[in-house]
């Protein structure tokens, strides 16, 4: 089966603009979790939805914000970009019926 | 919030080296995952390990949860298992669960 798909692979910002990434989930799968990739932090958990429910969230600003649709795929956007938002988003799919979970190849954001 | 911690940070071997990745947690935990991320980035699920040993090809891992470890080992290396390797355990938030991820070991197999 097709496995998590993060769209774009790649995009590059001006600092106070806004961006829009999306995943695709697993079919099957309803819950969607973001994570963040930095050289800094590491992986870092920004936050989760499950039948279009944000259930999580992590330690980031209001800029950052998600939702999720009834076909389960998710965005997650950024507004009033930040350079030290360049990093790779990950997106990640779990059944919580045990294997899991599963990730998207990312997107490397790179404001400038 | 429990803490995770792989060694060793670095390492580099020659083709063909076997070798053992370890991953200590500061608390329980009822189930843990070894990932690869390659040189694109994607994190490629090797093993969901809450217990015991499990193979896969050159591959297994091995999760004592009484002793709060887990080990990955690779053996007969090759160029293409170069990468990151993250271990990462779930944890209650709200009203799901978060994974918590290790630094990672950054593995160089040479040729």
């Amino acid at each position: 089966k097709a496995g998590v798909t993060q769209t774009p692979r790649y995009l590059i910002k001006t600092r106070g603009q806004q961006v829009t990434l999306s995943c695709s989930p697993i079919s099957g799968h309803r819950s969607v979790s973001w994570y963040q990739q930095t050289p800094g932090q590491g992986l870092q958990f920004l936050f989760e939805y499950f039948s279009e429910t944000q259930r999580n969230k992590g330690n980031f600003p209001g800029r950052f914000s998600g939702r999720q649709f009834s076909n389960s795929r998710s965005e997650m956007n950024v507004s009033t970009l930040e350079l030290g938002d360049s990093a790779l988003y990950l997106c990640a799919s779990s059944s919580f019926s045990g294997g899991g979970y599963t990730f998207g190849s990312g997107t490397r954001l790179t404001v400038v | 919030g429990i803490q995770v911690e792989q060694s060793p940070p670095d390492l580099i071997l020659q083709e063909g080296a076997n070798s053992t990745l370890r991953c200590n947690f500061s608390d329980s935990v009822n189930n843990l995952q070894w990932f690869h991320q390659n040189p694109w980035g994607q994190l490629i699920n090797l093993f969901y390990i809450p217990s015991g040993t499990k193979q896969n090809g050159r591959l297994s891992a091995t999760t004592v949860a009484t002793e709060r470890y887990s080990l990955l080992y690779i053996s007969s290396s090759q160029t293409t298992d170069s990468g990151v390797y993250f271990c990462a355990v779930p944890r209650a938030q709200g009203g799901s669960e978060k994974l918590v991820f290790g630094k990672g070991t950054k593995l160089t197999v040479n040729p």
